[in-house]
């Protein structure tokens, strides 16, 4: 098992394009969340997914959008990039919540905006 | 509003010594919470949670709901624990601490 897998893994882009970044889950999983990590800073919670569907959004705005397909993986998009916007932006997958809910992380994809 | 304060961003601990971390956290319902740790150049992985209450690598972590604290321990510190770490609330959606970097001097 692989584990968390994201793509890409850098990204540069240009100030007010459009990115998406894309994320595989452990075997089993079914639970995508996402999560900024800005410069020293701790991750900070975007929002999850769970049967296709938003199930939880933390406090971003409406410029940052996902998906998640019936393959259980997940897509984050970010529009009209604002240099702000730079950080590491990691996916973790998990089971629905629970006790034992545990989530396992991927590498991240390091977006930068210029 | 839920909130996770790591009051220290750098902690230097001889090896032997023990270590401590700090956690203190801001919840108004039944807390949950964890150690996460990311070690140099690997992913975020899970340390221990509260409510397993077991000992991972020697570190243990104690809720206190008075203090609202969960202070992560360890009693000899090794040079392998040398480490990222961060203090999380809520499985849901975690919640953060700014992480504090423990650096073991050998």
């Amino acid at each position: 098992d692989a584990g968390v897998t994201q793509s890409p893994t850098h990204l540069i882009k240009t100030r007010g394009q459009q990115v998406t970044l894309r994320c595989s889950p452990k075997s089993g999983h079914d639970t995508v969340s996402w999560y900024q990590q800005a410069l020293g800073q701790g991750p900070q919670f975007i929002f999850q997914y769970y049967e296709e569907e938003e199930r939880q959004r933390g406090n971003f705005p409406d410029r940052f959008s996902g998906h998640q397909f019936p393959n259980y993986s997940s897509e984050l998009n970010v529009n009209a990039l604002l240099l702000g916007d730079s950080a590491l932006y990691l996916c973790a997958s998990s089971l629905p919540s629970g006790l034992f809910t545990e989530a396992f992380f991927g590498q991240g994809t390091r977006l930068t905006v210029v | 509003a839920q909130r996770v304060t790591q009051p220290e961003k750098l902690l230097s601990v001889f090896k032997g010594a023990p270590v401590e971390l700090k956690c203190n956290y801001s919840y108004s319902g039944s807390p949950e919470l964890f150690w996460y740790v990311q070690y140099s150049r690997q992913r975020l992985q899970l340390l221990l949670r509260h409510i397993s209450r077991e000992s991972i690598k020697g570190f243990t972590a104690d809720l206190n709901k008075g203090e609202t604290s969960f202070h992560l321990k360890k009693p000899f510190a090794q040079e392998e624990d040398s480490a990222m770490y961060y203090c999380a609330l809520n499985p849901e959606k975690l919640t953060f601490g700014t992480g504090t970097r423990l650096t073991i001097i050998p």
